[in-house]
């Protein structure tokens, strides 16, 4: 099984409708971020979470919001979703080392017509 | 600010032949860096890491980098590239207590 998993997959929603990504890890990680993906800008850190109780904005955080369930589970809310969210999302988990490194989910491909 | 940039977008190389991906970063701190790479319709796995213990990195599939503080670089290479190499290859920067910073990656074509 995967380390870590998201669903959906794929989603196609419209303007205006709240939407929510989910992300669970199996890694006993307590840090987990989201990202977002745009082609030719690479990633973008949306929010990133150190524990359950440690939520931080990241560089792209306007128009989404988080909520961190439990130290396995973190999900992504767009409360009104436009044409620009349109992407592809990304969550990873991390041990609490500087150095340590980001196991990333499969992604999630959101289309926001 | 900590930033890494990639140089080209796209590159090419035939089977067999060198790989080289460039990346140069900006960092005011001695920088921990990363190599990760994303095949197609999958997330992102770490290739390799530059975390001052050694200035040349060897990774996972063959890939290695050298880290160099007199031209601020930390490109990727791969002496012979193969055709399952093909995918799209992210430099990262370390930045403090918050996440990873990437770059806007280069995607690798190999040729047959």
């Amino acid at each position: 099984d995967a380390d870590v998993t998201q669903t959906p997959r794929n989603r196609i929603t419209k303007t205006g409708k709240r939407i929510m990504l989910e992300c669970s890890q199996t890694k006993g990680h307590d840090r987990m971020y989201w990202y977002r993906q745009d082609p030719g800008l690479g990633l973008r850190l949306i929010y990133y979470s150190f524990d359950v109780k440690d939520i931080n904005k990241g560089e792209i955080s306007d128009g989404y919001s988080v909520s961190r369930q439990a130290q396995a589970k973190f999900s992504l809310s767009l409360e009104s979703a436009i044409p620009n969210q349109t992407a592809l999302y990304f969550c990873a988990t991390s041990g609490p080392g500087t150095t340590d490194t980001q196991y990333f989910g499969p992604g999630t491909r959101l289309t926001v017509l | 600010a900590q930033s890494v940039t990639q140089l080209g977008s796209h590159v090419s190389v035939s089977e067999g032949a060198l790989v080289l991906l460039r990346c140069n970063y900006s960092s005011s701190v001695p920088p921990y860096l990363f190599w990760y790479v994303q095949y197609p319709n999958q997330g992102l796995q770490l290739l390799l890491k530059y975390t001052s213990a050694a200035t040349l990195v060897k990774g996972i599939n063959g890939f290695e980098a050298e880290f160099k503080k007199s031209e601020t670089s930390f490109h990727l290479t791969k002496p012979s590239a193969h055709m399952s190499d093909a995918a799209e290859y992210f430099c990262a920067v370390f930045t403090g207590r918050r996440a990873l910073t990437f770059g806007s990656g280069t995607r690798l074509q190999v040729q047959p």
